[in-house]
């Protein structure tokens, strides 16, 4: 059990719809990362938020907007996506121990875009 | 460039024979390595990490990993694979507040 959980697990949106995955975790981490992972590719780390500020965006698209109100909450927002942003959807927080950071991700939201 | 890889796709192996899976690393420094596993409809879960000390890492399942600095490999082993091993394995590496995950390799141990 990592302590995050994922809502929701399954969504299919067309390509004009706007959603939101939601991420929470309650062990106070200070510190989450949502990550996209697509079939036959590495991880890729798409926002850092450390402090509820976001000191990292690896050059993602504009139709994915990321909103961190609290320390326990994580969204991400999805616009106008397209079918290629189909992929396993995961948010993880670290686990807080000086200079590991090791990493213990939420189930996951499995998004496809018809 | 940064980056981990992991030269299989897929590892075969039957059950009750060790199983090794595969991961060389490219990160600058001494970065933390890191086996996460990944069973169908799930998130991916922590299996062990390298930081210093002992090259040979245990970790959960029965895993261990070993750290060989001179080939900058971190290969997954297990002395007797289990039909329920059988998942996608994912080496990382970490440095610089930043991971850098392999593409993945798919286990299947056969009964």
């Amino acid at each position: 059990e990592t302590g995050v959980t994922q809502t929701p697990r399954h969504l299919v949106m067309g390509m004009t719809n706007k959603k939101s995955l939601k991420c929470e975790q309650h062990l106070g981490h200070n510190a989450m990362y949502w990550y996209k992972q697509s079939a036959k590719k590495p991880l890729e780390l798409m926002f850092v938020y450390s402090l509820e500020e976001r000191v990292e965006n690896n050059s993602v698209p504009s139709r994915f907007s990321p909103e961190c109100p609290n320390s326990s909450h994580l969204f991400l927002h999805l616009h106008t996506l397209q079918p290629e942003d189909s992929a396993l959807y995961l948010c993880a927080p670290p686990d807080g121990e000086i200079c590991t950071d090791t990493q213990y991700f939420g189930p996951g939201t499995r998004l496809t875009v018809l | 460039a940064q980056s981990v890889a992991q030269p299989e796709d897929q590892v075969n192996v039957a059950e009750g024979n060790p199983l090794t899976v595969k991961c060389t690393y490219s990160v600058s420094g001494n970065p933390y390595l890191f086996w996460y596993v990944q069973y169908p409809n799930r998130g991916l879960q922590f299996l062990l990490k390298y930081i210093t000390g002992d090259n040979l890492v245990k970790g959960s399942y029965g895993f261990e990993a070993e750290f060989n600095k001179s080939q900058t490999s971190f290969h997954l082993k297990k002395p007797s694979a289990l039909v329920s091993d059988s998942a996608l394995y994912f080496c990382a590496g970490y440095n610089f507040n930043k991971f850098y995950f392999g593409s993945g390799t798919k286990l299947n141990v056969k009964p």
